[in-house]
């Protein structure tokens, strides 16, 4: 089983679209969390932190549940811009090493 | 102040030859990080360097993989013998630390072709 499992999609939304990415992660020692976005497989780029209160940023919104073990991200209101391969990262502190789920592909349409 | 910095940003050898990848940590970073990305596949962890020392090289291929950071300049992931397999683009990454808020930046990458 990997360690972090993501759905690949791909996703096709329209813009305007609410999308939602959903992601697994097997060790329970896993301590920080993270949703990077990476476009046409260009450098990965923090999207935005996941804390288990949960956290919004913009359109935004990313949901931690320990007890699953499951992450999640919502996109509002999609833009054309929204496009890309998104991330789930998972790490310890102390740790050092990120681990990357596969990505899932996101293409928004007009 | 300047992200990090890798270079070359396209490397092309020949199987058999040797490939030398640089990176340039963020100012203020004294942590850095070599990731791999194989064709369709996601980023795998390789290597994770300190100043002079190397803290988890748990990714890193036994053979013909090194890395190294050097208390001046820049950091070098080296393969000698390329292979076809080898293809790919490696990203490096640093941090300022290993703390709860030390988020890794990543470079633009170098993507390696091996004919």
């Amino acid at each position: 089983r990997k360690e972090v499992e993501q759905d690949p999609g791909p996703f096709n939304v329209p813009e305007g679209a609410t999308v939602a990415f959903n992601c697994t992660y097997s060790n329970s020692a896993s301590q920080s969390f993270f949703w990077y976005r990476q476009d046409c497989r260009k450098e990965p780029k923090l999207l935005m932190s996941v804390y288990s209160s949960g956290n919004e940023d913009g359109r935004f919104t990313a949901q931690l549940n320990r007890a699953s073990q499951y992450i999640s991200l919502l996109i509002r209101d999609s833009k054309l811009s929204d496009s890309a391969t998104y991330l789930c990262v998972v790490t310890r502190w102390s740790y050092g090493k990120l681990t990357f789920g596969q990505g899932t592909i996101l293409t928004v349409h007009p | 102040n300047a992200g990090v910095m890798q270079n070359p940003r396209h490397l092309v050898r020949r199987r058999g030859q040797e490939a030398r990848l640089r990176c340039s940590p963020m100012k203020g970073h004294s942590h850095v990080y070599w990731y791999r990305q194989l064709p369709e596949e996601g980023l795998k962890f390789m290597v994770y360097l300190q100043k002079e020392n190397i803290i988890d090289e748990s990714g890193m291929p036994k053979e013909r993989f090194s890395a190294e950071f050097p208390k001046e300049g820049p950091s070098i992931l080296r393969i000698q013998q390329v292979v076809r397999g080898d293809s790919a683009a490696y990203f490096c990454a640093s941090s300022p630390g290993l703390s709860r808020g030390d988020t890794q930046y990543f470079g633009p990458g170098t993507r390696l072709t091996v004919l």
